[in-house]
């Protein structure tokens, strides 16, 4: 099964700050990995798929790269409603999401 | 307006069994590949199990294996998932994800990702 380490697991920051996520596989997956954002109680939400192609009505301040084992989800300038837990996906082999990263408020 | 909302959750002892359903609407189901994704609590996403839209290829964790059972009937847009030989750890928020694709027509390519979810439904096992 394809391991997916996700790093920080926690981060602290302030509005307005440049801030960047990260997944690495286990072994390469193509471009095959979405990030999704989830607020507490809440059903998680597609932020990015294809490793960088932005979901429909998802801010512009949102934006990812990478391929094969190597990924990042940057948010350029975080908004207060940016506070919320990331996580990656990777479908490249069956499904296997990353153990997430909770941004909170610093 | 895409929806997807689950029902069936609840308490059982452990070993017991119990029905999620995925109510589907706003989309033509049948069209769509379907999962299962669970949280437990205070913990991360899970994904569980996997049915292709005719529900002839399907999927599942290693840690549902054998005890779970997908299943979909497109006549009633609806999704479901047995779950057999319940055990503490399987204590979560259930939700269905819809499987959703992009056709790049630049590149020729499919892009895949879960794109509509359910709002969830808790199954708690415990004596």
């Amino acid at each position: 099964a394809i391991q997916m380490t996700q790093s920080p697991s926690s981060l602290s920051a302030s509005v307005g700050d440049r801030v960047t996520i990260t997944c690495r596989a286990s072994q390469g997956i193509r471009n095959d990995l979405g990030w999704y954002q989830q607020k507490p109680g809440k059903a998680p939400k597609l932020l990015i798929y294809a490793a960088s192609s932005l979901q429909s009505g998802v801010p512009s301040r949102f934006s990812g790269s990478g391929s094969g084992t190597d990924f990042t989800l940057t948010i350029s300038s975080l908004q207060p409603e940016d506070f919320a837990t990331y996580y990656c996906l990777q479908d490249y082999n069956l499904y296997t999401f990353g153990q997430g990263t909770k941004l909170e408020i610093k | 307006e895409v929806q997807l909302v689950e029902s069936g959750g609840g308490l059982v002892q452990p070993g017991g069994s119990l029905r999620l359903s995925c109510a589907a609407s706003g989309f033509t189901f049948s069209s769509y590949e379907m999962n299962w994704v669970r949280q437990a609590p205070g913990k991360g996403l899970e994904w569980v199990s996997y049915i292709s839209s005719s529900g002839s290829t399907i999927y599942y964790a290693d840690s549902v294996k054998g005890r779970f059972t997908i299943s979909r009937d497109n006549a009633k847009n609806s999704l479901y998932l047995q779950m057999n030989s319940l055990r503490a750890e399987d204590t979560a928020v259930y939700y269905c994800a819809r499987w959703g694709a992009f056709y790049d027509i630049l590149t020729g390519d499919y892009y895949y990702y879960m794109d509509v979810w359910g709002k969830g439904t808790t199954v708690t096992v415990s004596s």
